[in-house]
């Protein structure tokens, strides 16, 4: 079946720093790759999204790259944040058209952003 | 604003009671989805539903029922069968119709056992 590994957290980073978290996956046919984000206390927030390979997508300063070749979607942002502080879920979802979306999730990655 | 709303954020439940957390959406979406999220262990599907009065299991259905009555609303009944339901429950909601469409997350109910 369908699986997400992410590399374990906790991350802890300065301000500033250039954050990756690691994510591939293993899927048939040809699956479309998210990352999401979790503040303490809330529900999950899609960050970026990808549907095919060699997308990338971007939102808030962060991207991601499908990369089909290497089964991976490596999440990556220049210059941290104390605000980025979260968790971070990679995830895949395979479905096909008139069913419902069913998404496989990563274990999700801790970064805590220091000043 | 749309959105997804769940309610309470935090429930707590005896032994051998079973209790329901909500879950609504305006949206327009038409399957919704119920996750389990324990430390350390992302988030595990309970059950799903596509379209009204249709709801499938999913990876822990054990202890759990759903209900799809209406669009907007997809239930989650946590049972006196579920022996440790202590968790942090996620509601969220998708299109069917377009291919691979992200889910939209509610903001959780926190249950815990008195």
């Amino acid at each position: 079946g369908d699986s997400v590994t992410q590399m374990e957290g906790p991350v802890t980073l300065s301000e500033e720093a250039f954050l990756t978290i690691n994510c591939t996956y293993t899927a048939t046919g040809y699956p479309s790759l998210f990352w999401y984000v979790q503040y303490p206390g809330e529900g999950l927030q899609l960050l970026l999204k990808a549907t095919k390979a060699d997308d990338k997508g971007s939102n808030k300063g962060f991207e991601a790259t499908y990369r089909k070749e290497t089964t991976s979607f490596h999440l990556e942002k220049g210059s941290v944040q104390v605000s980025d502080s979260a968790v971070y879920f990679c995830a895949l979802s395979g479905g096909h058209t008139g069913t419902a979306s069913k998404l496989t999730f990563g274990t999700g990655t801790r970064l805590q952003v220091t000043l | 604003d749309g959105g997804i709303t769940q309610s309470p954020k935090y429930l707590f439940r005896k032994e051998g009671q079973n209790v329901t957390l909500s879950c609504e959406q305006n949206l327009n979406h038409d399957a919704m989805y119920w996750y389990r999220q324990d430390p350390g262990q992302g988030l595990r599907l309970i059950y799903y539903s596509q379209i009204v009065n249709d709801f499938q299991k999913g990876d822990i259905a054990e202890g759990y029922s759903v209900s799809r009555e209406k669009k907007e609303s997809f239930p989650l009944t946590v049972t006196s069968a579920q022996k440790n339901p202590t968790a942090f429950y996620l509601c969220a909601s998708s299109f069917r119709d377009r291919v691979n469409q992200p889910q939209h997350f509610g903001d959780g109910t926190r249950l815990s056992i008195l």
